[in-house]
């Protein structure tokens, strides 16, 4: 079956780069969109942005500023980078594969909290 | 861009009762929406997409209708394991966004 697994650095200093990879099988990378999303502890979900098997990343306007989304299709990987973070910044991030549908987010990672602090 | 409100914040149920969960859009989204269930640590599960379209191995009791800007989640007889947050969510408008949820609580 679809499985979405990150993984990366649970604490980040402020001002410094956040960074998770997500490792992908029982999926194709070829024919999908993979997002990453985050969920402040407590919150609501944020839409962070999404990338296809082509290489081709979209981000959300809120932090295009700051956010890299990268795919390695040997490795069945795709990636996100955040920099320049802050204490708002801290959640639980989900890499996500979409439907077949462009922004209907099925097969979720289990997530992995982020903390930003010194 | 498009925000969704969900309401109520809170339903408080028994295991049986019918739920009926709302979001409201403040633009049309025409039926560009999905629900999702999530519970305490895990991740969100997708339910039903384009308003209501059940996925693949998603229990019938879970039934979703709207159009526009009003849509609803049903849940015809809550077993304990539905018991969770339910978040509406758009892809219509840029960026996708989702609503702030609705938790079904025990009663």
């Amino acid at each position: 079956q679809v499985q979405l697994q990150e993984s990366g650095p649970g604490l980040v200093k402020p001002s410094e780069t956040l960074s998770l990879t997500c490792t992908v099988s029982g999926s194709s990378i070829s024919g999908y969109y993979w997002s990453w999303i985050r969920q402040p502890p407590g919150k609501g979900l944020e839409w962070i942005g999404y990338i296809s098997y082509t290489g081709d990343a979209t981000y959300n306007p809120s932090l295009k500023s700051r956010v890299t989304i990268s795919i390695d299709k040997s490795k069945s990987q795709f990636s996100l980078k955040l920099n320049s973070v802050t204490a708002a910044d801290t959640a639980v991030y989900y890499c996500a594969r979409d439907l077949g549908i462009l922004n209907y987010f099925h097969y979720w990672g289990q997530g992995t909290l982020v903390t930003v602090s010194s | 861009e498009v925000v969704l409100t969900q309401s109520p914040a809170t339903l408080s149920l028994s295991p049986g009762d019918r739920a009926t969960l709302s979001c409201r859009a403040s633009q049309s989204v025409s039926t560009y929406l999905a629900w999702y269930q999530q519970k305490p640590g895990q991740a969100p599960r997708l339910l039903i997409y384009n308003a209501s379209n059940r996925v693949t191995g998603i229990p019938a009791r879970f039934s979703g209708s709207g159009s526009g800007t009003d849509f609803t989640l049903t849940i015809s007889s809550l077993e304990p394991e539905d018991f969770a947050i339910y978040y509406c969510q758009q892809r219509t408008s840029w960026p996708p966004a989702f609503g702030g949820g609705t938790k079904v609580e025990i009663k």
